[in-house]
């Protein structure tokens, strides 16, 4: 399958519990942060933002939490579903029009 | 009536040849990128083009040449392809030039034998 080879960090949860997925970026004056969710075969898919001003924003099922201090990412993940499964990454504003990607958390949700 | 599409979606050629890969999006967006995602899923920015301009090259070697010839559009012509281009390759656009909402095509698995 697709995941053979790939090495990603990988959170294995069961379906209902919640899921964290962590992330940490390089640069202190990144003033934006973003993560999205790559299901196998398709491209990334916009979940929640944050903009450097907040330290936490919520979504549908979802929060993010931004700790500036240590420059760190969560992603909260409430009653995770099967669906939720695939490859989440995190990324940050590193300068005009630049997103920079982490390397990815692979998420695996079974029923 | 998809956002941002990409053709082709799989591209299996040989080193060497030239190929193209196009991209349009629907969304009125004023922004382009082209990404690449290696085989471990690293994602990382090529091109960025801003009505039309060049806004970002990230020392992509010149065997690279994206054309914007109108702002939905953004195509990517990869010449003398070799082994180390394969991969797959993320079509995107977002409204400004501020790296806000991005919103990605389905992406084009090229793959150089």
């Amino acid at each position: 399958g697709e995941s053979v080879g790939l090495h990603l960090p990988t959170l294995s949860v069961q379906e209902g519990d919640n899921s964290i997925i962590n992330c940490a970026y390089s640069n202190s004056a990144s003033d934006y942060f973003i993560w999205y969710k790559q299901e196998s075969g398709k491209g990334p898919q916009f979940i929640i933002d944050i903009r450097s001003n907040m330290d936490k924003r919520q979504g549908q099922r979802v929060t993010v939490l931004l700790n500036k201090t240590v420059k760190h990412l969560s992603l909260q993940i409430a009653a995770t579903q099967p669906g939720d499964s695939a490859v989440y990454f995190c990324a940050e504003n590193s300068g005009y029009s630049t997103l920079t990607f982490g390397k990815g958390t692979m998420l695996l949700v079974s029923p | 009536d998809t956002a941002v599409s990409q053709t082709p979606k799989y591209l299996v050629t040989q080193m060497g040849n030239d190929k193209s890969i196009k991209c349009e999006q629907n969304l009125g967006h004023d922004t382009m990128y082209w990404y690449k995602q290696d085989s471990k899923k690293f994602l990382k920015i090529m091109f960025s083009y801003n009505n039309k301009e060049l806004i970002i090259n990230e020392t992509v070697p010149n065997r690279f040449s994206p054309k914007s010839p109108d702002k939905a559009h953004l195509n990517l012509h990869i010449n003398s392809l070799e082994l180390g281009d394969s991969a797959v390759y993320f079509c995107a656009s977002s409204q400004g030039v501020d790296p806000y909402e991005q919103y990605f095509g389905p992406g084009t698995r090229l793959t150089v034998t």
